[in-house]
């Protein structure tokens, strides 16, 4: 089984200020992971995902994520917020679970709010 | 464009009835699923299919079901609607690279 943890479910940071939103996973075998992002009233719009190859991950609009083995992490990173990144960002993991099937599990979700 | 229509959009349904949300892709991708999305829980899969002809339960599969006659249509149906089942669905398909691609969504309300 696997499963993802967000650490706060509200973020709150100044326009210009680092972005920093935590995740952390749980997989028996090794997982794709991925960051997404939904404004409201819409659907869901892939930041980023890592896939076994570099370890740091850039994705669009200036985020990028690094996954870590040792600490089960993939924490999404952006140096500068702007009032454009305010939404909702879910943390997913995919991972081989059996009998010829991928399953995609999310995380709870972590608000963004940029304060001007 | 290839990519994964839903439909309905949204839908306001009365407890009792029956509803089949449909779902259909033409990227020919084998891997198909229905996630629900709630306020405060994230996205939570509901059935899967690993390739037409076959299906499986997710974490919620109560009061769903589905079917996969093919490879492109992947339709959900909930036999009596209950305002729990209020909810905006999501439909996603999985390519041979790992990578998962999104519908819009259905935004159903069971009043």
């Amino acid at each position: 089984a696997q499963s993802v943890t967000q650490l706060g479910s509200h973020v709150s940071v100044s326009e210009g200020a680092l972005v920093l939103l935590r995740c952390n996973y749980s997989s028996s075998v090794p997982p794709y992971l991925f960051w997404y992002v939904q404004y409201p009233n819409q659907g869901l719009q892939l930041l980023l995902k890592y896939t076994s190859a570099a370890t740091l991950v850039k994705g669009i609009n200036g985020f990028e994520a690094e996954f870590k083995k040792s600490e089960t992490s993939f924490h999404l990173t952006k140096p500068s917020a702007h009032m454009s990144d305010a939404a909702e960002y879910f943390c997913a993991v995919s991972a081989y679970s059996g009998a010829g099937s991928y399953q995609l599990t999310f995380g709870k979700g972590t608000k963004l709010s940029v304060i001007p | 464009i290839a990519g994964i229509t839903q439909a309905p959009t949204s839908q306001i349904l009365a407890a009792g009835r029956r509803m089949t949300l449909r779902c259909t892709q033409d990227m020919r991708h084998n891997a198909m699923y229905w996630y629900r999305q709630d306020l405060g829980l994230g996205l939570r899969l509901i059935h899967y299919s690993n390739t037409a002809g076959t299906t499986g339960k997710g974490e919620v599969p109560d009061g769903y079901s589905v079917s996969r006659a093919n490879t492109d249509d992947f339709p959900l149906t909930l036999a009596s609607a209950v305002p729990s089942q209020t909810s905006v669905y999501f439909c996603a398909s999985r390519d041979d690279l790992g990578g998962y691609t999104f519908g819009s969504g259905t935004r159903l309300t069971v009043v």
